[in-house]
């Protein structure tokens, strides 16, 4: 089976670096998403890596470790609106491109 | 910038009662996919759609389930006969299959409530 794992929750503090941490255990690999979901909303795409290491995107950067089945999404500079929460999902090699998504981590920035 | 559309935003029905739920990929894209999101709970795979045909579907997609493209640009989710766990958040999504990152775009959700 496949498992993707993130924390439930976590909190941060308005302007700090906050880093979502998310290890995955899939038979295949074609790349890991990062989606951030407010309540109530659908998911909005985030981050794409499928080779290991650092991309970044203004204040959001994702890495990511192939031989470690490890993902991070750090975010910069954190804004009240930036809680939400952020999904992690992996796309599995031989499927029909669809995404397989973790459980979420709840984010609050606090003031 | 073009988007997803879902049709109902939100539906309330009884159970035993049969909902279609209707969503709008974006035009160029050519795959298409239907998850679903209880209350508190993940974003779960239900089905994904490709060549006019289904391409993967998950053991929560039984028979009750069905999806058709019946025309050009609709893409419909239909619940033949809803029970009260079918409440959730619908989730239709599309992508154009790699041809950048290949992420999927979702629309904004059609919420489901059955009684």
């Amino acid at each position: 089976g496949q498992n993707i794992d993130q924390p439930t929750e976590m909190t941060a503090t308005e302007g700090a670096i906050v880093q979502i941490n998310c290890t995955y255990q899939t038979s295949g690999f074609n790349g890991l998403f990062w989606y951030q979901q407010h309540a109530g909303e659908a998911p909005t795409f985030l981050s794409y890596n499928v080779l290991d290491g650092l991309e970044e995107k203004g204040r959001f950067s994702s890495f990511l470790s192939r031989s470690k089945g490890y993902s991070y999404l750090l975010l910069k500079e954190l804004q009240m609106k930036d809680s939400a929460s952020y999904l992690c999902a992996v796309r599995i090699t031989g499927s029909a491109r669809q995404l397989t998504f973790g459980s979420g981590t709840q984010l609050t920035v606090l003031p | 910038e073009p988007e997803v559309t879902q049709t109902p935003s939100h539906q309330v029905t009884q159970m035993g009662q049969e909902v279609i739920l209707r969503c709008v990929p974006i035009s160029n894209h050519l795959y298409f996919y239907w998850y679903r999101q209880i209350l508190g709970q993940k974003v779960e795979f239900l089905v994904s759609f490709y060549n006019n045909e289904i391409s993967e579907k998950s053991e929560i997609f039984d028979d009750q389930f069905s999806v058709e493209r019946p025309d050009g640009s609709n893409f419909t989710l239909k619940i033949r006969s809803t029970k009260l766990e079918d409440s959730a958040m619908y989730f239709c999504a599309s992508s154009d299959g790699g041809a950048n990152t290949g992420e999927l775009f979702f629309g904004e959700g059609s919420r489901l409530t059955v009684l």
